[in-house]
């Protein structure tokens, strides 16, 4: 059965400073991996996706297949950048066994 | 981009009650949707997907009488809280993903926060 792990609930780290959120994941087959963030009061909202490999607000996702993680990280982490992480994980057509992460709450501090 | 309407935001209202909150995906066709509940600090559980014709599919745990779902066309799927009691408060998101696409990333709605009192 498909898993997905994310090892801390809560990371704080100063502005300015790198940050990496860690993801792993089980799956038998080859899943696709996302990101999703959720700022204060909003709905949650897709960040990136391993396979189009691009850059959103300085995040950036590399999946190692090897190591079964796709962790998040931002060279520069800044205020606003503080919200609810989600590593899913889609193994199936049309969204079917699409599986969150527990999330990690990142903040920012000043 | 594609959009997933959830409505309504916010219900208050008296135990016993059956309340309906619908999901609708404004600019895309969806054959399947899902239905999360989020408690608070805690991350989404899928409680159930939605498919379109057909009966839904319930995780375990998910009472299908207490929460009915159906998914009338390719752009509305509703779920029913059925005689709601204070436990069943909770954050209740939807989402879809655009037919005809694998391994699509989801589009999720706003939300709806049900407190039942």
């Amino acid at each position: 059965a498909q898993r997905v792990t994310q090892p801390e609930k809560l990371l704080s780290v100063f502005k300015g400073a790198p940050v990496e959120l860690k993801c792993n994941y089980s799956y038998s087959g080859s899943p696709e991996l996302f990101w999703y963030v959720q700022y204060s009061r909003q709905r949650l909202q897709l960040l990136l996706r391993h396979i189009s490999r691009e850059s959103i607000k300085g995040f950036t996702a590399d999946l190692n297949k090897g190591e079964t993680s796709f962790h998040l990280k931002k060279p520069f982490a800044q205020e606003e950048d503080s919200a609810m992480y989600y590593c899913a994980l889609s193994g199936g057509n049309y969204g079917q066994n699409f599986v969150f992460g527990p999330g990690t709450r990142l903040s920012v501090l000043p | 981009g594609a959009v997933v309407s959830q409505h309504p935001s916010r219900v208050i209202c008296k135990s016993g009650t059956s309340v309906k909150i619908e999901c609708r995906s404004l600019d895309f066709q969806a054959t399947t949707m899902f239905w999360y509940r989020q408690f608070p600090k805690q991350s989404l559980m899928l409680m159930a997907t939605s498919n379109e014709g057909s009966k839904a599919t319930y995780e375990q745990g998910v009472e299908k009488d207490k929460f009915l779902i159906n998914h009338a066309s390719l752009t509305l799927s509703t779920l029913t809280v059925t005689s709601a009691h204070p436990e069943d408060s909770s954050f209740y998101i939807c989402s879809a993903n655009p037919t005809g696409g694998s391994n699509q990333p989801q589009h999720f709605g706003d939300g709806t926060r049900l407190s039942i009192l």
